[in-house]
């Protein structure tokens, strides 16, 4: 079974604290992909990263960084120093094998709020 | 370069009346797939298409709902007679060639409220 569970459901910080998002998957498939999506309150779905599952290598982007494991399954996202603007809810997801295609399987979201 | 367009934002339908949801893919992407956002839930894969092809509708409910992408014009999401439970957001994302060297581009969305 292909899933993805995220299993904070909110998160609530002061902002500047560093804050870790986690993302745990399963999959059949040797090759796969993973990816971040922000959803502010305006609903649009902002796409943050796409990984590779033969590259493990740590990303870092400004103040976002993520964490891919893959002998946990795991995909964490880690927000450092984090500002009011980051609150949103934030989604993983995993591209999976359809008929012919490509889709994308979406963990339940964390809500994260950044408290000023 | 105008990215992933739906219309309408908003959709407000009445119990047994028909829900039309547009998405224009970017330019250039012939690949569509359209997604259900029921509250306080993550997205869940409805159907992809190809322009004039249905290539994966499994996740797509079997009676009410259609999808199409014809070969001139925006795909469509039909859903005909809704009901309340239909109440959700719908996203439309697009890619280039099929999602597995690229990430899928979304649209805004459309918010449809069945009263």
């Amino acid at each position: 079974a292909q899933k993805v569970t995220q299993a904070q459901t909110e998160i609530s910080v002061v902002e500047k604290e560093d804050v870790t998002l986690d993302c745990v998957y399963e999959t059949r498939d040797t090759t796969y992909y993973l990816f971040w999506y922000k959803q502010p309150p305006s609903g649009e779905l902002v796409f943050l990263i796409r990984r590779n599952s033969f590259d493990e290598q740590n990303e870092i982007s400004g103040r976002y960084s993520w964490n891919f494991q893959k002998s946990t399954s795991s995909f964490n996202f880690t927000i450092t120093a984090s500002q009011v603007v980051d609150s949103a809810v934030y989604f993983c997801a995993l591209s999976v094998r359809g008929q012919g295609a490509q889709k994308l399987v979406f963990g339940q979201g964390t809500r994260l709020t950044i408290n000023p | 370069n105008a990215g992933v367009m739906q219309n309408p934002r908003h959709l407000v339908r009445r119990r047994g009346q028909e829900a039309r949801l547009r998405c224009s893919p970017m330019k250039g992407h012939s690949h569509v797939y359209w997604y259900r956002q029921l509250p306080e839930e993550g997205l869940k894969f409805m159907v992809y298409l190809q322009k004039e092809n249905i290539i994966d509708e499994s996740g797509m409910p079997k009676e009410r709902f259609s999808a199409e992408f014809p070969k001139e014009g925006p795909s469509i999401l039909r859903i005909q007679q809704v009901v309340r439970g239909d109440s959700a957001a719908y996203f439309c994302a697009s890619s280039p060639i099929r999602l597995k060297n690229t990430e899928a581009f979304f649209g805004q969305g459309t918010r449809l409220t069945v009263v």
